[in-house]
């Protein structure tokens, strides 16, 4: 069954360090997503992308954050300076017409 | 800004009888609701889903109630499995479709006990 991946697994990095997360959405799905989970709070949105733009976008999607699709596979989210609040668990998810959204499996960033 | 609200952190039952877990969400454009799973070091894992044009949503052992004029849904599973030892996660969003946002509750911890 196809699946969303997602690296690095881990990644650990010093504050204001430029960071790339990547995720390759299930092939045939056209809407692509980014959440985030702080250790112990609920996964909270981030932003959404069709079309090569974003659909919309939450608070927390400030200017250190943006998201490309650079080629036909893969979707990533840039943490441009990172903040020790940026460290969370980092989930792509994608979606095709009218269908539940499919998570990957997270990546874990530490911000020391 | 608890949109979604799951008020018990955790369930425990017996394996073979029924787990129900609860959700209640306060924003009523929602209309389409959808309950993941998730183990640890993985991602959420779709379950079930319904709209708010149905009162109850069934896949095999999973069944899905909403009741609107509560703003109320919940999940039950029969016969709970061991297997079905993971945090289920409430999430709803008003457009849904194709490109929608999920707003999540922030989960229960079911251990089913064999």
């Amino acid at each position: 069954e196809p699946e969303v991946t997602q690296t690095p697994s881990h990644q650990v990095t010093q504050m204001g360090q430029e960071v790339i997360l990547r995720c390759v959405p299930i092939s045939n799905h056209l809407y692509f997503y980014w959440y985030r989970q702080i250790l112990g709070q609920k996964v909270e949105f981030l932003v959404s992308f069709y079309n090569n733009e974003i659909s919309e976008k939450s608070e927390i999607f400030d200017d250190q954050f943006s998201v490309e699709r650079p080629d036909g596979s893969n979707f990533t989210l840039k943490i441009r300076s990172t903040k020790l609040e940026d460290s969370a668990m980092y989930f792509c998810a994608s979606n095709r017409q009218g269908s539940e959204q499919y998570f990957g499996p997270g990546t874990r960033l530490t911000v020391t | 800004d608890q949109q979604v609200k799951q008020n018990s952190p955790s369930l425990s039952v017996q394996e073979g009888r029924i787990s129900i877990l609860n959700c209640d969400y306060t924003n009523s454009m929602f209309d389409y609701f959808l309950w993941y799973k998730k183990y640890p070091a993985e991602g959420p894992t779709f379950l079930i889903s319904i709209s708010s044009i149905k009162d109850k949503n069934e896949d095999g052992r999973f069944t899905v109630f909403l009741n609107k004029s509560a703003k109320h849904l919940s999940l039950h599973i029969v016969p709970s499995q061991p297997g079905d030892s993971a945090v289920y996660f409430c999430a709803a969003s008003n457009s849904g479709g194709s490109n929608y946002k999920l707003t999540f509750g922030k989960g229960t911890l079911l251990t089913v006990n064999p």
